[in-house]
């Protein structure tokens, strides 16, 4: 068990809707990143937040977006889903900004499928 | 932007036998991790290792920075090891980079 959790586990739903996942960092830690983990684009980091502030953005879609809230946890939303936006989505946390030294623990995942 | 390639693709061994799984990345990287992701999906952290040499029970790992690559072993492999290997790999721009990953697979 790394310490993050992440929920819902399963997600499914349809074309067009909107979807919140959440994830809570390990204790002590300041940094989330989101993944998405599909078939044909492998492990992508999609955004890192930093004690409640973006950090570093990757391949993230207009049609997601995240935040960190005080407490620091975060949710990504994914709007408008399409049949591709099926994948595992991964939450990691870190104990620092991202820097030499910072190791990143992952939770389960979510995985949503899009019908 | 930075290529991370890992070799082989794919992997199959006797239960027992020894392994090196490759991680070439194409520019300085500020840090490096290895991680196992299960036959249920769950990532695992097994190394962080931006240089040197560390060992982990039958798993150890090596990078050698200034040639731009990591090489995990795995030794007396077992069937709960298999799964896919990946390398990420952590740029200055604070974006991470996962290579394609290593699937392996352990004969019983």
């Amino acid at each position: 068990d790394s310490g993050v959790t992440q929920t819902p586990k399963h997600l499914i739903t349809a074309t067009g809707q909107r979807v919140t996942l959440r994830c809570s960092p390990r204790s002590g830690d300041l940094s989330v990143y989101w993944y998405q983990q599909s078939l044909d684009q492998g492990l992508q980091f999609l955004i890192q937040y930093y004690n409640g502030e973006e950090r570093a953005k990757g391949n993230i879609l207009e049609r997601f977006s995240a935040q960190q809230f005080p407490d620091l946890h975060s949710e990504l939303n994914l709007s408008s889903l399409e049949l591709g936006d099926s994948a595992l989505y991964f939450c990691a946390s870190s104990l620092e900004g991202g820097g030499p030294g910072d190791t990143q623990y992952f939770g389960p995942g979510t995985r949503l499928t899009v019908l | 932007g930075i290529q991370v390639e890992q070799s082989p693709p794919d992997l199959i061994l006797q239960e027992g036998a020894n392994s090196t799984l490759r991680c070439n990345f194409s520019d300085s990287v500020n840090n490096l991790q290895w991680f196992h992701q299960n036959p249920w999906g769950q990532l695992i952290n097994l190394f962080y290792i931006p240089s040197g040499t560390k060992q982990n029970g039958r798993l150890s790992a090596t990078t050698v920075a200034t040639e731009r690559y990591s090489l995990l072993y795995i030794s007396s492999s077992q069937t709960t090891d298999s799964g896919v290997y990946f390398c990420a790999v952590y740029t200055g721009g604070f974006k991470t980079i996962f290579g394609a990953g290593t699937r392996l697979f352990v004969k019983a």
